[in-house]
């Protein structure tokens, strides 16, 4: 079966513009969670959906945002762009988000803001 | 704070030596430790370790965790190029579903 899709692949943006990063899950699978990649950090939880709801949020600022429609495809928007936005952004689908579960990643999203 | 912390942060080892990754925990309501390797792109899932003791194979890797303790290690024997990647480890716990990551070991595996 096909894995996690996300789009677009590579993007390159400038300081101030905003940006939409688009992630479809496993055919099946209703959580999706998003992580930023960068080298100083490591990855860093975003947001997690279930369902169309957020149920959970990691430690970044208000300018990130996202959305999970009803046939669980997800998106994320960061407006107001800073160069230490640059990143890889990587989504990750699993079944049902609840007891162990296995994320599965997509190849991801890499951001470069100018 | 919930943490995860990896060792040794890099490592660089000829082929068909024998590896050991360290990874170490303080989370909240841990419920499982899974283990990724990332290439260039996506990581990809290895292992997940939810009991103290079991050890888990898939050919020439193998892990282990201590809940006591609160670690896990990953072998690797007779390394390959091929397993040259960054070997990251993930815990779930928290309220939600809430993955925290170490910060990874990059292996290199020279011929």
């Amino acid at each position: 079966k096909a894995g996690v899709t996300q789009t677009p692949r590579y993007l390159i943006k400038t300081r101030g513009q905003q940006v939409t990063l688009s992630c479809s899950p496993i055919s099946g699978h209703r959580s999706v969670s998003w992580y930023q990649q960068t080298p100083g950090q490591g990855l860093q939880f975003l947001f997690e959906y279930f369902s169309e709801t957020q149920r959970n949020k990691g430690n970044f600022p208000g300018r990130f945002s996202g959305r999970q429609f009803s046939n669980s495809r997800s998106e994320m928007n960061v407006s107001t762009l800073e160069l230490g936005d640059s990143a890889l952004y990587l989504c990750a689908s699993s079944l049902t988000g609840s007891g162990a579960n296995v994320l599965t990643f997509g190849a991801g999203s890499r951001l470069t803001v100018l | 704070e919930d943490k995860v912390v990896q060792s040794p942060l890099s490592l660089v080892v000829h082929e068909g030596d024998t590896v050991t990754l360290n990874c170490s925990y303080e989370v909240t309501n841990f419920r499982s430790l899974l283990w990724y390797k990332q290439e260039k792109k996506a990581p990809t899932f290895l292992f997940m370790l939810t009991s103290s003791g079991i050890e888990k194979k898939s050919g020439r890797l193998s892990s282990i965790l201590d809940k006591k303790e609160l670690f896990s290690i990953l072998n690797i024997t007779a390394t390959q190029t091929g397993d040259s990647a960054i070997y990251l480890c993930a815990v779930e716990g928290g309220y939600g579903q809430n993955f925290v990551f170490g910060p990874g070991t990059r292996l290199s595996v020279l011929p």
